[in-house]
């Protein structure tokens, strides 16, 4: 079945740590997004890519970095200048131009 | 900017009653709307869109949602609800010429036999 996958599901991590969070999708979606996940405050978008070597910047960008090499893939890294880096974190992805977003089932950071 | 906002933050239904979520988004032009729901510790699933046509949309799971622009409003309704419907509720909007999905904070359901 064609799906989202992120991994890890939980991940822990020490202050001044970067840690990459993997999203894969096999829907032969063109764009791919990364949302956080925050208690009461809905979705916040971190990043997204239209097109393979593409992407732009979210509401919250600062602190994270991505890359797209593949159309498939779309790794997220939470770097030390994150200032609150725990949270859950959504990938997705979709058609180029259409509407509806397919999320993957998140993965977890915790930063001790 | 656009926003979206859900004004229950949690509502507790008795199973087999009845269910609205309300949600309202500024915005100047009709955007496209949709209802997406979350289990604890997962990904979101979507519940039903409206993009343009007729204003009452009809969603999986039993739901349903009507537009009504004189109000910006998009509310989520389901005559019956399960005790398998307890989760969170999230309202989204995104403009017609944008990628951006903008989420309002989200409704958590709580069902009591």
């Amino acid at each position: 079945d064609g799906g989202i996958t992120q991994s890890p599901k939980y991940l822990f991590r020490k202050e001044g740590q970067n840690v990459t969070l993997s999203c894969e999708q096999n829907l032969n979606h063109d764009a791919m997004y990364w949302y956080r996940q925050d208690p009461g405050q809905g979705l916040r978008l971190i990043y997204y890519s239209q097109i393979v070597n593409d992407f732009q910047k979210g509401d919250i960008a600062e602190g994270y970095s991505v890359s797209r090499e593949k159309k498939e893939s779309f790794p997220l890294t939470v770097t030390s200048a994150q200032k609150n880096p725990t949270a859950f974190y959504l990938c997705a992805s979709s058609y180029s131009g259409a509407n509806v977003l397919t999320f993957g089932a998140g993965s977890r950071l915790t930063v001790l | 900017a656009q926003s979206v906002t859900q004004p229950d933050i949690h509502i507790t239904v008795s199973e087999g009653a009845s269910l609205e979520l309300r949600c309202n988004y500024s915005y100047g032009a009709t955007p496209y709307l949709f209802w997406y729901v979350q289990s604890p510790g997962q990904g979101l699933q979507l519940l039903l869109k409206y993009f343009s046509g007729d204003t009452l949309v009809q969603g999986i799971k039993g739901f349903e949602a009507e537009f009504k622009r004189s109000q910006s409003s998009f509310n989520l309704r389901k005559p019956s609800v399960h005790w398998s419907d307890a989760a969170e509720y999230f309202c989204a909007v995104r403009r017609s010429n944008d990628y951006k999905l903008s989420f309002g904070a989200g409704t958590t359901v709580t069902v009591r036999a």
